[in-house]
């Protein structure tokens, strides 16, 4: 399958800062990226999704401010997680997909916030 | 709304024997994907088999198969030969139908493998 690559796998910030996520997919082109979260023990909360050149597409309940998508090229997105505070700590993950692919995800962030 | 429900928090199964993991899901869309993925602890997630919804014929890869009952809205997953590197959390997912698509995952099912 397909590679897609995380950076960084692990941040820990003091809380106020911003924190920025990037997702890679190394070996195609990926129409769309999702951005996913996940707390221990449970299942991945889809966050948003990024087409590339245009706005993402946020889930209800995501704040838009708080977290910064950016989908500038076909292979590249960030997260940006802005005044991180303690809740915001989790597990980030992001895939990166085409409409007749399924996605190929990232290996994941943890974020600490402290 | 879609939903994915996987109404097994845990199973247990011993090595070599077979084990099935269920999934429903709702929608009102005819046209759409599920999927299977493993989650080791690595937290690394991992395709494991995938089902075409204008598909009849139900989906296999190795020792992993599907049973899809489309009316039914039902989606269970199959590991035959189970093997100790087959534990992990098992999610089953959704892909909603294009352009607008997006996956709804279930709540997970975590599989122990026993030797």
């Amino acid at each position: 399958g397909a590679v897609v690559s995380q950076h960084p796998s692990w941040v820990i910030c003091k809380s106020g800062t911003s924190v920025k996520i990037e997702c890679r997919s190394l070996d195609f082109q990926a129409t769309t990226m999702f951005w996913y979260r996940q707390f221990p023990k449970q299942s991945l909360m889809l966050m948003a999704t990024s087409n590339e050149g245009s706005k993402a597409t946020y889930e209800q309940g995501v704040e838009k401010d708080k977290f910064l998508i950016n989908h500038a090229s076909l292979t590249l997105s960030t997260l940006t997680v802005t005044s991180a505070h303690p809740e915001d700590s989790s597990f980030y993950i992001c895939s990166a997909a085409t409409p007749v692919e399924t996605q190929y995800f990232g290996p994941g962030t943890r974020l600490l916030v402290l | 709304a879609q939903t994915v429900t996987q109404s097994q928090p845990e199973m247990s199964v011993q090595e070599a024997e077979t084990v099935t993991l269920s999934c429903t899901y709702d929608t009102s869309e005819s046209d759409y994907y599920l999927f299977w993925y493993k989650q080791p602890p690595s937290r690394q997630m991992i395709l494991v088999i995938r089902q075409e919804a204008y598909k009849q014929q139900n989906a296999t890869e190795n020792r992993f198969s599907v049973n899809f009952q489309k009316a039914a809205k039902s989606f269970s997953l199959k590991i035959s030969d189970s093997q100790l590197g087959d534990a992990a959390m098992y999610f089953c997912a959704y892909r909603s139908p294009l352009p607008a698509y997006k996956y709804i995952f279930g709540t997970g099912t975590r599989l122990k493998v026993l030797a």
